[in-house]
């Protein structure tokens, strides 16, 4: 596709339950970004990857978060155990080699209940 | 740590102003900062990246100067338009270490009144 794509758009889950987000980047990005949004604040780094591998994972807030692009184009974010303060909007960038400029994709709003 | 804050925190213009918004960071050593607009409910759409080698960039009526050494950079909007209202983010890529951690402010939330 022309953009990064991010699905589900909307998930809703009870608490303590396991939820998975996907980023689909742009083609050909070799970099993707994960964050996190809360209502009213910027956008929080949470992982970052370099093909395949994670080159920076010091944002994730706890062992319940874990993030995988096994063959370094779509990710997936993995939240076990939720609980309510994991609700926030999830966007995911991708950017190519170099100039490092990041497109972002529309967000997957979490709502744990 | 990287710090990256934007001032003010809201604004209402009316149509037709000029306007510039803030962003101040702590860290000189950036690779790059990118200026985001976000509409309500949506994701992030890129208006102007500036590389730590280049002083400004401009598209259309968006102009985005980078002070490294001060740790500013502003976004310049000219004739202003109701359709400009949204928040705008400031978002700082580090340059130091094998990989670029990038921090973003909190935002600037933008009206422009009719």
């Amino acid at each position: 596709g022309a953009g990064v794509s991010q699905t589900p758009s909307n998930k809703v889950t009870e608490k303590g339950k396991y939820v998975e987000l996907r980023c689909d980047p742009i083609s050909g990005h070799t970099a993707l970004y994960w964050y996190r949004q809360s209502l009213g604040q910027g956008p929080e780094f949470l992982i970052y990857f370099q093909g395949t591998g994670a080159a920076d994972d010091s944002g994730l807030p706890n062992d319940r978060f874990f993030a995988v692009r096994p063959e370094g184009s779509v990710s997936t974010l993995k939240i076990q155990r939720t609980e309510r303060g994991d609700s926030a909007v999830y966007l995911c960038a991708s950017s190519s080699p170099g100039r490092g400029e990041q497109f972002f994709g529309p967000g997957t709003r979490l709502t744990v209940l | 740590k990287q710090e990256v804050t934007q001032i003010p925190a809201a604004l209402s213009v009316p149509e037709g102003e000029n306007l510039v918004l803030n962003c101040s960071f702590t860290d000189s050593a950036i690779y790059n900062l990118q200026w985001f607009r976000q509409d309500p409910g949506k994701g992030l759409t890129s208006l102007l990246l500036i590389q730590s080698s280049q002083r400004e960039q401009t598209s259309g009526r968006l102009n985005a100067s980078l002070d490294k050494s001060s740790g500013r950079s502003t976004l310049y909007i000219a004739a202003s338009q109701p359709g400009d209202s949204a928040t705008y983010l400031c978002a700082v890529r580090d340059g130091s270490g094998g990989y670029q951690k990038v921090t973003f402010g909190i935002g600037t939330k933008l009206q422009v009144i009719p």
